[in-house]
């Protein structure tokens, strides 16, 4: 499984965009991607994944850059409710041992 | 459709007590999986299920014990609990066979050993 590094923690003003990065350096070519959030205690949150290609959803975009080697998560117009912890994780394809780092904690200013 | 489901919510044991936690989930999701998460760190695995009769370990396995013998249920035991298993304990759940299912995880369970 592709080990995954992060920033500790981010700041980024309200209504701007939050671009948080992931080093996968050791990803594979049948690794996905997968982000997740977790706001205070709750369980974590999808929110979106990708193995090649860039991804959008209504919550955010994905970039991945073409060596698979690190990704980006965009949230194009942060709000207060973004603010949380952001996990980066890899997943080989066919394989269900999902392992999370310690992600970035993510604070968005008023 | 309640998703995944956890009791307790909240628990305190004392050394030396078993429990079991219980994790249950209604979307006929066959993945499912057990994380602890400390204060201020991220999720470690403990063990994980890809059907009913199949049961792996995860990151931290020791000290907790898992079954699957149906697809809705997945139950962690502790059988001797220590006060280094305190935390706050999740179960997630995901379509298997394909790597576009993401997990659901549950709210939690938050354990304190005395």
């Amino acid at each position: 499984d592709a080990k995954t590094t992060q920033p500790t923690s981010m700041d980024c003003a309200e209504g701007r965009a939050a671009n948080l990065p992931c080093n996968h350096s050791t990803i594979s070519g049948n690794e996905y991607v997968y982000w997740y959030r977790q706001i205070h205690s709750q369980g974590p949150q999808y929110i979106i994944h990708g193995l090649k290609n860039n991804e959008t959803n209504e919550m955010a975009s994905l970039i991945i850059t073409e060596d698979r080697k690190s990704s980006t998560l965009i949230l194009p117009h942060a709000t207060l409710r973004d603010t949380a912890v952001y996990y980066c994780i890899g997943l080989f394809s066919g394989t269900y041992k999902y392992i999370f780092g310690t992600g970035t904690r993510l604070k968005v200013l008023a | 459709n309640a998703g995944v489901t956890q009791t307790p919510k909240f628990q305190v044991l004392k050394t030396g007590q078993s429990m079991t936690l219980q994790c249950a989930q209604d979307m006929n999701h066959e993945y499912m999986s057990w994380y602890r998460q400390d204060p201020g760190m991220g999720l470690r695995l403990i063990h994980y299920s890809v059907g009913a009769g199949i049961t792996d370990q995860g990151e931290v396995p020791n000290g907790y014990n898992v079954s699957r013998s149906t697809t809705e249920d997945f139950p962690l035991r502790l059988l001797s609990a220590a006060p280094s298993q305190t935390s706050v304990y999740f179960c997630a759940s995901s379509y298997k066979g394909t790597p576009n299912s993401p997990l659901h995880f549950g709210n939690g369970t938050r354990l304190t050993v005395t």
